[in-house]
């Protein structure tokens, strides 16, 4: 009973280097969101995939890319890694419908030095 | 555009008594809203949610939460509170596009014996 699930859950990057988080949801959900979350401000959407092979940017995109893989994966990619990304990232993942909640994965804790 | 306001940082409440965690809202259309429980160095937890009828929604571990549309709230609400409530909690609103969740800043709940 998986539900989403996040990779890794600790990377420390130095400024300037490049990484992906990976995301995998085993619920058939068709949406999909990667947020970060930062003290005081709660969750900020960053990218969000409504259907395999659709993506969209939300309040904070810049600095980051995503890529829909399939329906179960979701990776959020930072080229060039900065302290200002230092955060927690969650992806999480929704089946289509109006009523339905987002699921959320464990977290993926960044620090960026 | 679509946004929560969670107005207290911080709620203090002794074991035992009733609890009440304020959450309001301001969204274009009808709203869709929604309460989510995180817990240290985990993900969030779904706890309820306001799509029609009742305004008063009941919802996992004893929480309940009352829609106001008048008053634009929906505070997540314990008649007697536990020393495992302590968490961080989230409210949040659905964009009317179906996708986009847009949450608050959270409210840190104390509960103490």
């Amino acid at each position: 009973n998986a539900g989403v699930t996040q990779t890794p859950k600790f990377q420390v990057l130095k400024t300037g280097q490049s990484m992906t988080l990976q995301c995998a949801q085993d619920m058939n959900h068709n949406s999909m969101y990667w947020y970060r979350q930062d003290p005081g401000m709660g969750l900020r959407l960053i990218y969000y995939s409504a259907s395999e092979g659709t993506t969209d940017k939300g309040e904070v995109p810049n600095g980051y890319n995503v890529s829909r893989l399939n329906k179960r994966e979701f990776s959020l990619r930072l080229e060039s890694a900065a302290p200002s990304q230092t955060s927690v990232y969650f992806c999480a993942s929704r089946r289509q419908g109006s009523g339905n909640t987002i699921y959320f994965g464990e977290g993926s804790w960044l620090t960026v030095v | 555009a679509q946004s929560v306001a969670q107005p207290e940082d911080q709620v203090n409440v002794a074991e035992g008594n009733p609890l009440t965690v304020k959450c309001t809202y301001s969204v274009s259309g009808n709203p869709y809203l929604f309460w989510y429980v995180q817990y240290p160095n985990r993900g969030l937890q779904f706890l309820l949610k306001y799509i029609t009828g009742d305004n008063l929604v009941k919802g996992s571990y004893g929480f309940e939460a009352e829609f106001n549309k008048s008053q634009t709230s929906f505070h997540l609400k314990k008649p007697s509170a536990l020393v495992s409530d302590s968490a961080l909690y989230f409210c949040a609103v659905r964009d009317d596009n179906f996708n986009k969740f847009y949450f608050g800043s959270g409210t840190k709940l104390n509960v103490k014996p």
